[in-house]
């Protein structure tokens, strides 16, 4: 079975950092781009970032470039977001998604996702 | 650049037909067949109901279909069903490996 499970999530005070993880099986890891898709409270969906298969390609969106990192494991089939300098504005359930096909981070649709991990930030 | 712009609500007895707008611009929906619609149920994480603006995957209903008209692209959810209650997300490759969202559209069967 093809599935994502994310962790990492928590409480954190304004400033701080964090670092979620996304657990992948039931699929050739390597091969595919992943991407962080977010949703803060109540509100619509937020696509974050983004990392082709090799790891040697990341996209970032602009209201996370600069405090936010990107990178995967191929050999522990994990892919992992690193936030620094949180502010109450992240605040969001964070998924974790596949793309439909192989490639790079060119979006052809996020076919699997993980259930979501919660990060709070608080002033 | 701006979200794409979906109604808030829509609404449609069993049986029914109902269509979703997502306006954008020319830099995205106008200038790309890349268009996706998810489907989120409270709680859920999102399912991709449409790709490359009319494509289903596997297993989706074919009572969905997707479709667009130079900066906006619709979804048809026909012969509604209790199921298809859920909020409804239209996204948009926007150039330069950016990808946009709508704000969401939440669908009633009435």
């Amino acid at each position: 079975e093809v599935q994502l499970l994310e962790s990492g999530g928590g409480l954190v005070q304004t400033g701080g950092s964090l670092r979620l993880s996304c657990a992948a099986s039931g699929f050739t890891f390597s091969i595919y781009a992943m991407r962080w898709v977010r949703q803060a409270p109540g509100k619509g969906l937020e696509w974050v970032s983004a990392i082709s298969g090799s790891g040697f390609s990341t996209d970032y969106a602009d209201s996370v470039k600069g405090r936010f990192t990107i990178s995967r494991d191929n050999s522990k089939n994990t892919l992992y977001l690193q936030m620094n300098s949180l502010t109450v504005e992240d605040t969001a359930v964070y998924y974790c998604a596949k793309d439909r096909q192989p490639g790079t981070t060119f979006p052809y649709g996020m076919d699997v996702w993980g259930q979501g991990t919660t990060v709070t930030v608080s002033s | 650049q701006s979200a794409l712009t979906q109604p808030p609500s829509a609404s449609g007895s069993p049986g029914q037909s109902v269509t979703i707008s997502c306006t954008g611009t020319s830099s995205d929906v106008g200038a790309y067949n890349y268009v996706f619609w998810y489907q989120q149920h409270p709680g859920k994480a999102p399912k991709l109901m449409i790709y490359e603006v009319n494509k289903r995957p596997s297993g989706v209903p074919d009572r969905f279909s997707g479709s667009k008209s130079g900066s906006t692209a619709s979804l048809t959810v026909s012969g509604l069903q209790a199921e298809d209650e859920a909020d409804y997300y239209c996204s948009s490759y926007a150039g330069s490996n950016n990808l946009l969202f709508g704000g969401g559209t939440k669908l009633t069967v009435l």
